[in-house]
């Protein structure tokens, strides 16, 4: 069974950080893996997917690295504003059958605060 | 282009009544995902629908169903409503291949009374 895990649980950093959120998941054979972005009460935004056979996508302020072997992603966001403050999801896309076919696996997410 | 849609944004129920929900995906998108997220309890998977047909269910009870129509829009229905039904319901969509990853909306808030 596919298991995320989302490291920090919270983070509050001033404007101007650069910081990074990691994300574990126990089950390497994924199709892909997406990172959320959702703010209060709102559905999800989707930031970034890498598909399983590359190392990384880039966005922007945000930089998304995987480490299938090794069960890992990275989201790096640079010069943290404001308005970057939500919470941001981690989700893999098991390449399995079984319970775990079609669907995506989140992590709890990381509460972002970015404060003036 | 449109995104996914869904609707009602906010509804009110009482325990013990039917809501239904209902999702419409972003053109071309075959493939209907519904989702639950409680307070607390992160986003739990519901149904997944492609083509018509229902490809997998999560470990809810079966009081949740939900269909997929020939244009692709899909609703959940939920009976017999508990006060712990009461949760955000996102739905996503995506292509068969699923290579381009999931699009949400923006949820139903559903609230059971």
């Amino acid at each position: 069974k596919q298991e995320v895990t989302q490291i920090p649980a919270a983070l509050s950093v001033p404007e101007g950080e650069n910081l990074v959120l990691n994300c574990s998941f126990t089950d390497s054979a994924i199709y892909n893996l997406q990172w959320f972005r959702q703010d209060p009460g709102k559905g999800l935004t989707s930031l970034l997917l890498i598909q399983s056979s590359q190392r990384e996508q880039t966005s922007g302020r945000l930089n998304a690295s995987l480490d299938k072997s090794s069960g890992r992603s990275t989201l790096y966001i640079a010069a943290s504003q404001p308005g970057d403050s939500a919470t941001y999801l981690c989700a893999v896309l098991t390449n399995a059958g079984g319970t775990s076919y079609g669907k995506l696996t989140f992590g709890q997410g990381t509460i972002l605060t970015v404060h003036p | 282009e449109a995104g996914v849609t869904q609707s009602p944004t906010h509804l009110i129920k009482t325990r013990g009544q039917q809501a239904t929900l209902r999702c419409s995906p972003i053109s071309g998108h075959t493939s209907v995902y519904w989702y639950q997220q409680a307070l607390g309890l992160g986003l739990q998977f519901l149904l997944w629908y492609d083509e018509g047909e229902e490809r997998n269910r999560g470990n809810f009870p079966p009081r949740f169903s939900g269909r997929q129509f020939p244009n692709y829009s899909s609703e959940l229905n939920v009976n017999a409503l508990e006060l712990e039904d009461s949760a955000l319901y996102l739905c996503a969509s995506s292509l068969s291949s699923r290579e381009y990853g999931y699009t949400f909306g923006s949820g139903t808030r559903l609230t059971v009374v």
